[in-house]
């Protein structure tokens, strides 16, 4: 089946340094890639909707100069958290969407647990 | 704006017993729905879908749910648990017009032996 990788899965950073998270589709090409953070045992929250070639949407209070979304291919967007600050601890989950619609399959990757000290 | 509400943060149940998990939706045109577990420190796994047709709907690991339109809900069952089961719930409600997935807070599924 469709595999959605998503690298690191753990990283410890600095408060005041980026931080880069890669989300790959391995054997599909995903028009859009969704991007999710997770406080604990809390729900997904959507952050922004990337779709190949074009700039992310960013969902209402997330701010995008913070959270820098590339999506340079149908198989790559990364997700840049820039001068990272221990409230952006969390843990971010990417999607990946390869039909258009709702209706299409949606893939998630495993998750990145971001921890800043 | 679509918006699902599921009932109950953590659920018990014993090995071998029915699971039921609620889930509410509020949207005047039936939406599509999605139940998806996520085990710890992992993303989330598709458990089964509805979008048209037949309500009640089958999915893995022996789980299925009925899409109730007259309760606004899509509970999901399954009839005998596993202790492989226990993990966290989320239902999500497609949101109109869009290709975005709105989540339910989740409900924590315990089962004890």
């Amino acid at each position: 089946g469709a595999v959605v990788s998503q690298h690191p899965s753990r990283v410890i950073c600095k408060s005041g340094t980026s931080v880069k998270i890669e989300c790959r589709s391995l054997d599909f090409q995903a028009t859009t890639m969704f991007w999710y953070r997770q406080f604990p045992k809390q729900s997904l929250m959507l952050m922004a909707t990337s779709n190949e070639g074009s700039k992310a949407t960013y969902e209402q209070g997330v701010e995008k100069d913070k959270f820098l979304i590339n999506h340079a291919s149908l198989t790559l967007s990364t997700l840049t958290v820039t001068s990272a600050h221990p409230e952006d601890s969390s843990f971010y989950i990417c999607s990946a969407r390869w039909g258009p619609g709702v209706n299409s399959p949606l893939h998630f990757g495993n998750g990145t647990r971001l921890t800043v000290t | 704006a679509q918006s699902v509400t599921q009932l109950g943060s953590h659920v018990s149940v014993s090995e071998g017993a029915l699971v039921l998990l609620r889930c509410n939706y509020s949207s005047s045109v039936p939406p599509y729905l999605f139940w998806y577990v996520q085990y710890p420190n992992q993303g989330l796994q598709l458990l089964l879908k509805y979008t048209t047709g037949a309500t009640l709907v089958k999915g893995i690991n022996g789980f299925e749910a009925e899409f109730k339109k007259s309760e606004t809900s899509f509970h999901l069952t399954k009839p005998s648990a596993h202790m492989s089961d226990a993990a966290e719930y989320f239902c999500a409600v497609s949101d109109i017009g869009t290709d975005k997935l709105i989540f339910g807070t989740g409900t924590r599924l315990q089962v004890f032996p």
